[in-house]
Formats: structure tokens, sequence, C-alpha cells
């Protein structure tokens, strides 16, 4: 079991740039969850798709930010015209969902640093 | 206002010694609570869950939550450099749709 996989594990953008960040959950799982981490604010969450349906976007910012998640294999989320503001390490969780208090088993993160 | 609190913001003790780690929550909501460790350079990794009022026990970790507090504590007896981490308590509700609501994190410094 490679665990949750993010890739790529660093991207660099120029401000007003594209960053498309990708996540394979752990296979099984039918829940995803994306968070941001920064030192200021911690752990955020940002959205969550079960059976790759989106349940919960509360924590994505309105404009700029879209998470997908086209199958049961990937989820991508993509931030448009990247912002100083957005330098965060993005992390993929994915979790069997029985519940709604399931573990949450984390990827390795993105570290996204806008210029 | 951090909805999930933790103290200390860093703590540091000798091998072999108690390190003790503190979490409120300010949201009567939140009623399930979970321990996660970081190591530098990887993702957040689940210790252990707790719900019930009262103490729960795994290995050399144990967690006490108080729920008319909403207070959450984590214990590490005999603590390994290898422990030496951020250590993060999470918060999670019914109406929560299962994201969990993330402290700021206690980081944890074992002195060999």
């Amino acid at each position: 079991n490679a665990g949750v996989i993010q890739t790529p594990r660093h991207k660099v953008t120029g401000k007003g740039q594209e960053a498309t960040l990708w996540c394979e959950p752990i296979s099984g799982h039918s829940a995803v969850f994306w968070y941001r981490q920064t030192i200021v604010q911690g752990l955020e969450f940002l959205t969550y798709f079960r059976n790759q349906a989106p349940i919960d976007d509360s924590g994505m910012p309105k404009e700029r930010f879209s998470a997908q998640m086209p199958n049961q294999s990937h989820s991508t989320l993509k931030i448009q015209s990247t912002q100083p503001q957005d330098s965060a390490v993005y992390l993929c969780a994915s979790s069997l969902d029985r519940d709604r208090y399931a573990e949450q088993f984390f990827g390795p993160g993105t570290r996204l640093t806008v210029l | 206002q951090q909805k999930v609190q933790q103290s200390p913001e860093s703590l540091s003790v000798p091998e072999g010694g108690m390190a003790s780690l503190n979490c409120t929550s300010s949201d009567r909501n939140f009623q399930y609570f979970w321990w996660y460790r970081q190591h530098s350079g990887e993702g957040p990794k689940a210790l252990m869950s707790i719900f019930s009022d009262g103490d729960k026990k795994e290995g050399r970790f144990t967690a006490h939550l108080n729920k008319a507090s909403l207070h959450v504590s984590l214990h590490i007896r005999d603590s390994q450099p290898s422990d030496s981490a951020l250590y993060f308590c999470a918060a999670s509700g019914p109406g929560n749709t299962g994201k969990l609501i993330f402290g700021l994190g206690t980081t944890l410094q074992v002195q060999p």
C-alpha cells in the first residue's frame, strides 16, 4: 500500500500563473479531503469528496480555487492566477468513510511557492 | 478565534520522560477528537481518536477526554527522540460532514 500519493511534491509558480495539484487516494477509500497548511493559519480544511461527488467545499476560497474528482483514483486542486498568499503546503487525505469519524490518511503534501 | 486551541506551543522533555499536551474546543458541536503527529517533510499521521469520557491508552500514548469541559489531553510516557514532531489535536462533530478542525499544534522536542 503506497499510501496517498501527491504530485508534484514542490511547485514554484509566478504570480498570476495557474497551479494544478494532484492527489491519488488509497485504493478503496471513498472519501478525499483537501487541506492547506501554513505556519500562521495551521491546517485548514478546503473541500471534501465522497464517492467522487463534492460534499463540502465550505473551506474553499470563492475565487480562483477549484477542485475536481473525475474518477475514484485521483483528485485535482486547481488554483488560477496564483498569489503570494496562496503559498502553503497543500495536503490531500483519504478515508474509508464508513462513518464521518473514519481515520483520515494524509499524503506528504505539495509545497506551493508563489513568487 | 481558533475553535480548537492547543497548549503549550512547544514542549521539551528528556528522553524517557513524560510529555503532556493539551487541547480545548470552544464549540460544543465538536464531540470527537483525534491526535495527529507530523514529522518534518511528511503529512500528519493519526495517533489515536477519543470520543468517550475518560482515558484511552494505546502503547505509550494515553488520551483523556472530559466532554463537559471539551478538554482533551495526550500523555506520552517514556518519550523517545523519534517522538520529536508537531502534534495536532483535531475535532469533528455531527454537523461537520467528516472534515477535521485542527488546532495550531504543539512542537515536541525530546532531548537525548
